[in-house]
């Protein structure tokens, strides 16, 4: 079993969808949880933390649920720039971090 | 500030040759990785830093070197290329206490023929 595992995708949404990801990850001990975006041909840059009592930050919010060791990322009102890969990111208790493998998005108009 | 840049951007290499590929960051942070990413996977950790002098082995380390001489250099050595280290190479560095954000280089994308 996979560290950390995302549904790669693609997942090709019209503007203004909402689209959900998951990501499950396998080691329970892990410490904390984030979520990338990667554009296309370009280095991984951090979206947003993960917290235990769920964040947004504007049209996007992350949840953790530690029971089921799952990780969700919602985009809301999608836009064309929102195009992209998406990577779960997890840090384990040696503060390694393990990425999956990226879901990847494409807003069309 | 520059960030973390990496060089070169490309580079092919024959089976059996060696290279070193560069990797620095201005931000002054202790913390320093190297990363290679195949078609359709996720990030694999071929080394880290953690100061100046110190170095440790990641996920991947085999047919790789590193070094780590200045806070502000990790160069990433290959030697005896082989095709399974065709891949895209980045370098990240971050804050003593900014586990989760790493910033990263722009990428050498490798082949190995």
């Amino acid at each position: 079993r996979k560290e950390v595992e995302q549904d790669p995708g693609p997942f090709n949404v019209p503007e203004g969808a909402t689209v959900a990801f998951n990501c499950t990850y396998s080691n329970s001990a892990s410490q904390s949880f984030f979520w990338y975006r990667q554009d296309c041909r370009k280095e991984p840059k951090l979206l947003m933390s993960v917290y235990s009592s769920g964040n947004e930050d504007g049209r996007f919010t992350a949840q953790l649920n530690r029971a089921s060791q799952y990780i969700s990322l919602l985009i809301r009102d999608s836009k064309l720039s929102d195009s992209a890969t998406y990577l779960c990111v997890v840090n384990d208790l040696n503060n390694d971090m393990r990425f999956g493998a990226g879901t990847r998005l494409t807003v069309k108009p | 500030n520059a960030g973390v840049t990496q060089t070169p951007k490309f580079r092919i290499l024959k089976i059996g040759q060696s290279m070193t590929l560069q990797c620095a960051q201005d931000m002054n942070h202790n913390y320093m990785y190297w990363y290679r990413q195949d078609p359709g996977m996720g990030l694999k950790l071929i080394y880290y830093s953690v100061g100046a002098g110190i170095t440790d082995k990641g996920e991947v380390p085999n047919g790789y070197n590193v070094s780590r001489s200045t806070t502000e250099d990790f160069p990433l050595r290959l030697e005896l290329a082989a095709p399974s280290q065709t891949s895209v190479y980045f370098c990240a560095s971050r804050t003593d206490r900014g586990w989760g954000t790493q910033y990263f280089g722009p990428g050498t994308r490798l082949t190995v023929l």
